[in-house]
């Protein structure tokens, strides 16, 4: 069973929309999530951190988390053709703090 | 220097080549991490150091030996590799790994490409 699981995409999005990305985790222990963007050979870049239920805004980003449901999702409103790039979510195996279990990706790609 | 460095950026080795790869952070973080990531394969943990010691070693096969001289660089020694074994290699950074602390967010090395041959 995979720790951390994403929709691998493509997600098609026209600039201007909303872009949704969800991420569901199998360990109730864990208490931090992370969503990173990782443009086509970069590495990954941090954008968001959450550890508390509810909405987490950052410019044009939201981070949601729902620990009772297990999961994590990402907005990215007003998306722009920078935006294209594969989105991974990251959350700690509940034994080891610190020690991120990534899913495999969302790809988005931003339309104009 | 800022953030997280690595060298070198790429790599090409045969299967009997000794080589290091080396990490250096500049954001006064106690803990780094080797990542590998391969295509379309998620990013999988290697090791872990907190404070200079190893706390994780997931698994990896003993071609690869880490080596943590100080909180602020990382090596990553490699030989008789496989071919298997290219894939993009990364190094992060974070705050120390203190028992119930969330905010260890985990920044990233622009990676070392590896090609064995």
């Amino acid at each position: 069973q995979k720790e951390v699981e994403q929709n691998s995409g493509p997600l098609s999005v026209p600039e201007g929309a909303i872009a949704s990305l969800n991420c569901t985790y199998s360990d109730r222990g864990s208490q931090s999530f992370f969503w990173y963007r990782q443009y086509s050979g970069k590495s990954p870049e941090l954008i968001m951190s959450i550890y508390s239920n509810g909405d987490k805004e950052d410019g044009r980003f939201t981070a949601q988390l729902n620990k009772a449901s297990q999961y994590v999702s990402l907005l990215i409103r007003d998306s722009q053709p920078s935006d294209s790039a594969t989105y991974l979510c990251a959350a700690p195996r509940g034994d080891s703090w610190g020690k991120l279990q990534f899913g495999a990706g969302t790809q988005v790609v931003v339309t104009p | 220097e800022t953030g997280v460095t690595q060298t070198p950026r790429h790599l090409v080795m045969g299967m009997t080549n000794k080589k290091s790869l080396k990490c250096e952070q500049h954001l006064g973080h106690n803990a780094m991490y080797w990542y590998k990531q391969s295509a379309k394969k998620p990013l999988e943990l290697m090791f872990v150091y907190n404070f200079k010691e190893q706390t994780e070693n997931n698994s990896v096969p003993s071609r690869f030996s880490p080596e943590c001289p100080n909180s602020s660089h990382l090596f990553l020694h490699l030989h008789t590799l496989q071919p298997e074994d290219s894939a993009l290699y990364l190094c992060a950074s974070s705050q120390d790994l203190a028992s119930g602390r969330l905010d260890y967010e985990q920044y990233f090395g622009p990676g070392t490409r590896l090609t064995v041959t």
